[in-house]
């Protein structure tokens, strides 16, 4: 059984619009959890760490953690061309010395 | 700032090869190290991670090595490549236990095609 998991996507999304991903995890002493971008061909880049419920934002991007519910969520406004992409969530070990990660959400931005 | 490396970018292989992939941090001491490998169309899987010299944990059974033989320096071993082994092959550094809460940061990755 997988312990973060992801719709796969493709999520669609118009040029402007906001793209929404979510991401759920199954180990109740995670404490941190992130965001990475990954172009196709490329490797993972950090874009975001949340380590309190509630919401933080960073330009473009707001994640939002909820413990309770065990998931967390990555919102991109205004979204472009460029943010298409594959979206990994990831989630620390109970140890903290390792991520778990969700298998990613592909999200494509349509001019 | 902190650079983390890897070579080569590119490897094709026959199968039953070695293989020796290299990752190197610079600007950091001390970080803990992960290879991961991304097989096409799919999510990392951990392979190995090191929080110290000669220190590394395995983390699925295979014909894959890990040695850590200098405190910035991972690398990833193999006496005979399968068919199996092809993939994206990335190294990943964290900050030592006390540092950022988790936080890894990717090199650009191999691509390994085993044939």
């Amino acid at each position: 059984q997988k312990e973060v998991e992801q719709n796969s996507g493709p999520l669609s999304v118009p040029e402007g619009a906001i793209a929404s991903l979510n991401c759920t995890y199954s180990d109740r002493v995670s404490q941190s959890f992130f965001w990475y971008r990954q172009y196709s061909g490329k490797s993972p880049e950090l874009i975001m760490s949340i380590y309190s419920n509630g919401d933080k934002e960073d330009g473009r991007f707001t994640a939002q953690l909820n413990k309770a519910s065990q998931y967390v969520s990555l919102l991109i406004r205004d979204s472009q061309p460029s943010d298409s992409a594959t979206y990994l969530c990831a989630v620390t070990t109970a140890a903290g010395n390792k991520l778990t990660f969700g298998g990613g959400t592909r999200v494509l931005v349509k001019p | 700032s902190q650079t983390i490396h890897q070579w080569p970018a590119t490897l094709v292989q026959p199968v039953g090869s070695p293989l020796s992939l290299e990752c190197t941090v610079e600007g950091t001491s001390n970080p803990n190290l992960y290879w991961y490998r991304q097989a096409a169309g799919r999510g990392l899987q951990l392979l190995f991670y090191s929080v110290g010299i000669g220190q590394i944990s395995s983390e699925v059974p295979q014909n894959l090595s890990a040695s850590r033989p200098q405190d910035r320096q991972f690398i990833l071993s193999s006496k005979k490549l399968l068919l199996s082994d092809s993939g994206f092959y990335l190294c990943a550094w964290s900050p030592p236990r006390g540092g950022i809460m988790g936080e890894q940061f990717f090199g650009p990755g191999t691509r390994l095609t085993v044939l």
